[in-house]
């Protein structure tokens, strides 16, 4: 399934099935980005980043992909499991008085048995 | 060892009070941030300070008062708490290679 949105969206997904969690970035100057992953009463973790000058970057069961065309940032997972579900953001990193990572609006991910 | 540890991690009290928050990272990062999370989830950033040098300050009322003893500490001071202060409120450091933060767990502020 995929998903794109402004609020907090939800993306439903059965266990096996793959995950497509998408992000629109607003800075065509940022450099890098990162998605992160942030389950119930924790802090965000890192899953996987991403360089302006690459358009897809692969780690183990997720792949990122960027389109600085149209500004897209995009997070697919394979093979969801239910140790997957959490809020996912992307973020960019901004120059100019310090490096600053700004947030997208998140994604919750639920994953049915 | 916990990279980056907040305290408390709940923290109740009324409108009109002082509270501080407490941060430390034991990663050797230079860089360490305050962002805000609202009750939808939004991540905003609040502050950050390089080796105990403000050098981020996002328009955050000047009743937050970030202080950093030195370049492993990173504490927030809030003065005249309001309701809208509720919220979880996150620390995290950067090191020089790199742009990922690592982020502490947070404190959930509930202003009553």
């Amino acid at each position: 399934g995929e998903s794109v949105g402004l609020h907090l969206p939800t993306l439903s997904v059965q266990e096996g099935d793959n995950s497509i969690i998408n992000c629109a970035y607003s800075n065509s100057a940022s450099d890098y980005f990162i998605w992160y992953k942030q389950e119930s009463g924790k802090g965000p973790q890192f899953i996987i980043d991403i360089r302006s000058n690459m358009d897809k970057r692969q780690g183990q069961r997720v792949t990122v992909l960027l389109n600085k065309t149209v500004k897209h940032l995009s997070l697919q997972i394979a093979a969801t499991q239910p140790g997957d579900s959490a809020v996912y953001f992307c973020a960019e990193n901004t120059h100019g008085g310090g490096n600053k990572l700004t947030f997208g609006t998140g994604t919750q991910l639920k994953v049915e048995l | 060892d916990t990279a980056v540890s907040q305290t408390p991690k709940y923290l109740v009290t009324q409108m009109g009070n002082d509270k501080s928050i407490k941060c430390e990272q034991n990663l050797g990062h230079d860089t360490m941030y305050w962002y805000k999370q609202d009750s939808k989830k939004f991540l905003k950033i609040m502050f950050s300070y390089n080796n105990k040098e403000l050098i981020i300050n996002e328009t955050v009322p000047n009743r937050f008062s970030p202080k950093s003893p030195d370049k492993a500490h990173l504490n927030l001071h809030i003065n005249s708490l309001e309701l809208g202060d509720s919220a979880v409120y996150f620390c995290a450091s950067r090191g020089n290679r790199g742009y990922g933060y690592t982020f502490g767990s947070g404190t959930r502020l509930t202003v009553v």
